[in-house]
């Protein structure tokens, strides 16, 4: 098994331009979300998916989309980048055979200039 | 919602004592609490979690207590060594399907 995988790792954008941060899950987890991490501030909720076809708003919503492509897939839009939206981003899924343990992809380390 | 707070931010302990941290949450309804170590440039892994019904837990030399009335959970490392020195998350939740909620984060340094 992947777990839960994240592309890309890295991304430098210039403000104004738009991306999306790709998710995918390989352990049958029915909940999948998404958290940006910067210094000092812990893990901040963006948006989760408690199950497949539902999205919900979470902390920090502003600025983002979301789309749940299917049970595996889970991706993170940015229309119009900020430099305020300069951080690191983590995928999360919990459910299906680990109930409530939520796994973590690698991260994309994302850079507004 | 559910607010977390955590303590301290810093901790610096010499190999071989115990490290605890704190947290503290406000929603009565959160029945699960894990903990993650998060080592520097990579994601935070769960070290260990524990339940509502339960008043501690422990896996070798890390343990959580829950107290439910007053609504705070600890983390207990025993003989710290310098490979537990990393960022260390608690968090609260009312299960799968629900929105987890973070504490700031522990860094931890074990000085050999």
């Amino acid at each position: 098994n992947a777990g839960v995988t994240q592309t890309p790792k890295f991304q430098v954008l210039k403000t104004g331009q738009s991306m999306t941060l790709q998710c995918a899950q390989d352990m049958n987890h029915n909940s999948m979300y998404w958290y940006r991490q910067d210094p000092g501030m812990g893990l901040r909720l963006i948006y989760y998916s408690a199950s497949e076809g539902t999205t919900d708003k979470g902390e920090v919503p502003n600025g983002y989309n979301v789309s749940r492509l299917n049970k595996r897939e889970f991706s993170l839009r940015l229309e119009s980048a900020a430099p305020s939206q300069t951080s690191v981003y983590f995928c999360a899924g919990t459910g299906g055979a680990s109930t409530d343990t939520q796994y973590f992809g690698p991260g994309t380390r994302l850079t507004v200039l | 919602g559910e607010n977390v707070e955590q303590h301290p931010s810093t901790l610096s302990v010499q190999e071989g004592d115990s490290a605890v941290i704190k947290c503290t949450y406000s929603d009565s309804a959160s029945n699960y609490f894990p903990w993650y170590k998060q080592e520097l440039g990579k994601r935070p892994q769960l070290i260990i979690d524990i339940r509502s019904n339960v008043g501690e837990k422990k896996d070798q030399r890390i343990a959580v207590t829950l107290n439910k009335t007053a609504k705070h959970f600890s983390l207990h490392i025993t003989e710290t060594q310098p490979e537990d020195s990393a960022v260390y998350f608690c968090a609260a939740s009312k299960g799968r399907g629900n929105q987890f909620y973070f504490g700031t984060g522990t860094s931890l340094t074990v000085i050999p």
